[in-house]
């Protein structure tokens, strides 16, 4: 299934490294998600993007940052990460429909590992 | 706030044997439901999902959930489980007018063949 992919799948830092995480999707969606997916811990939403404006942050350090160029395309550009921030990063992308039933579609996610 | 919550944390079960995995939430408006699973090494998939209507929904793979509003529960089974089936399963709620998700802790489920 290739209707969201993420790049690189792997990677490794040091904490005064400036890495992005790209993801792209193919389904014609309008709402793109990153979520952070650390052990024995739920999903953690990061951000959210509709139509390519962010519309939720949820308190998320500014060492994360991310991009939206276009409804296709969703970055998280990372620098002066922490070794707490190694995790699996996820992205994920629905179609709005004006309420709560969309349904979310993930990638296979970047792990991450901070040194 | 909304929260989710996943009892089972780690299930492991013998081929055949029959699966129930719970899923509570806290929410009192209308909710949207899901089960997604994640196999070994693959992403996330979405299993199954209730939006509306009958409240016991068929999803891929042999598993169903049942939504019962009054115990705020949506538990996901499968009659009889195969070695396949090994992964970790996320319950997930959405509400009010967005799409945004809220997860619960995970359950990994380790079938024996």
């Amino acid at each position: 299934e290739t209707g969201v992919t993420q790049t690189p799948r792997h990677l490794v830092m040091g904490m005064t490294n400036k890495k992005s995480l790209k993801c792209e999707q193919h389904l014609g969606h309008n709402a793109m998600y990153w979520y952070k997916q650390s052990a024995k811990k739920p999903l953690e939403l990061m951000f959210v993007y509709n139509f390519k404006e962010q519309t939720e942050n949820n308190s998320v350090p500014s060492r994360f940052s991310p991009e939206c160029p276009n409804s296709s395309h969703l970055f998280l550009h990372l620098h002066t990460l922490q070794p707490e921030d190694s995790a699996l990063y996820l992205c994920a992308s629905s179609q709005p429909s004006g309420g709560a039933r969309e349904t979310q579609y993930f990638g296979p996610g970047t792990r991450l590992l901070v040194l | 706030a909304q929260s989710v919550s996943q009892h089972n944390h780690h299930v492991i079960l013998s081929e055949a044997a029959s699966l129930e995995l719970g899923c509570n939430y806290s929410y009192g408006g209308t909710v949207n439901l899901f089960w997604y699973v994640q196999y070994p090494g693959q992403h996330l998939q979405l299993l199954l999902k209730y939006f509306s209507g009958d409240p016991l929904v068929k999803g891929i793979k042999g598993f169903e959930a049942e939504f019962i509003k009054s115990k705020f529960s949506f538990n996901l089974r499968k009659p009889s489980v195969q070695w396949s089936d090994t992964a970790e399963y996320f319950c997930a709620v959405s509400s009010g007018n967005t799409g945004k998700l809220i997860f619960g802790q995970g359950t990994t489920l380790q079938v024996k063949p």
